[in-house]
C-alpha cells in the first residue's frame, strides 16, 4: 500500500531561517502530493499541491517540488516567520484511489 | 471561502454509548470522507463516502462504525458502542471530485474523548 516517510520532528528554527521538510513516498501509480498544514487548534489545510513530475507547488511562500524519480516532495521556504508556527503533514493521493495517506507530521516552532 | 463544518468541537461520552458526530461538507462537493487522529499519531483514513454508499474503508472501520447522509447537507459518523480506544481527533472532509488532484477540504475536527 501507499506510504509517506517525513521527516521526523520537532523542528525549532529562528525566525527568517531557512526551511526544509523532506519527505518521501511509496505509492502505486503517478500520485496526486499534497502539503497540508494545521495550526495550533485547528484543524487541516491545503497548503499546496502538485499532480505530475516536476510540477511545483507553492503558496504563502512555501515551495515543493514533484520529483518522480526520487519519490520526494520536499517542502522548503526562504524565509519562515514565527505565524509558520505548525504542523505539516505530507500526503499522496493515487489516481483512482481517493484517500489520503498522511505522514507523521513534522511539529513546526518559529522563535522570534 | 465555503468551508467544511464539524459538530460539536468537542464530545465526552461514557465508553459502550453510542456518539453520532456531524459534519456540514462544502455544498458542491460530492465526495465525503471521515478520518481520524489518535493524539500524537498520524492522521489515519477510515472511509469514502461517494453517491449514497462507501467508496472505501479501512481496517479501523470495523461494524461499530456508520456513516450516513440523512439529507442533502449533513453527513455522519456514528460509533455505536464506544470504546477507550475510540478516543481521538475526528476529522471530516469534503472534495469535489474523486480525482486525486481534487483536493479534500478538511473541518476543524471534533474531539472525542471517552471515558
Amino acid at each position: 500500500g501507499d506510504s509517506v516517510t517525513q521527516m521526523e520532528g520537532p523542528v525549532t528554527l529562528s525566525e527568517e531561517a531557512f526551511l526544509t521538510i523532506n519527505c518521501t513516498y511509496t505509492a502505486t501509480g503517478y500520485p496526486s502530493l499534497f502539503w497540508y498544514v494545521q495550526y495550533p487548534g485547528e484543524g487541516l489545510q491545503l497548503l499546496l499541491k502538485a499532480t505530475k513530475a516536476d510540477d511545483k507547488g507553492s503558496n504563502k511562500g512555501f515551495e515543493a517540488t514533484y520529483r518522480k524519480e526520487t519519490t520526494s516532495f520536499h517542502l522548503e521556504k526562504g524565509s519562515v516567520q514565527v505565524s509558520d508556527s505548525a504542523v505539516y503533514f505530507c500526503a499522496p493521493s493515487n489516481f483512482g484511489n481517493e484517500k489520503l495517506t498522511f505522514g507523521t507530521g513534522t511539529r513546526l516552532t518559529i522563535i522570534p | 471561502e465555503p468551508e467544511v463544518t464539524q459538530t460539536p468541537s468537542h464530545q465526552v461520552t461514557q465508553m459502550g454509548q453510542e456518539v453520532i458526530l456531524r459534519c456540514v461538507p462544502i455544498s458542491n462537493h460530492l465526495y465525503f470522507y471521515w478520518y481520524r487522529q489518535i493524539l500524537g499519531q498520524k492522521v489515519e483514513f477510515l472511509v469514502s463516502f461517494y453517491n449514497n454508499e462507501i467508496s472505501e474503508k479501512s481496517e479501523i472501520f470495523d461494524d461499530q462504525f456508520s456513516v450516513e447522509r440523512p439529507d442533502g447537507s449533513n453527513f455522519t459518523l456514528k460509533i455505536r458502542s464506544t470504546k477507550l480506544e475510540d478516543s481521538a481527533m475526528y476529522f471530516c472532509a469534503s472534495s469535489a471530485g474523486g480525482r486525486s488532484n481534487q483536493p479534500q477540504h478538511f473541518g476543524d475536527g471534533t474531539r472525542l474523548s471517552i471515558l
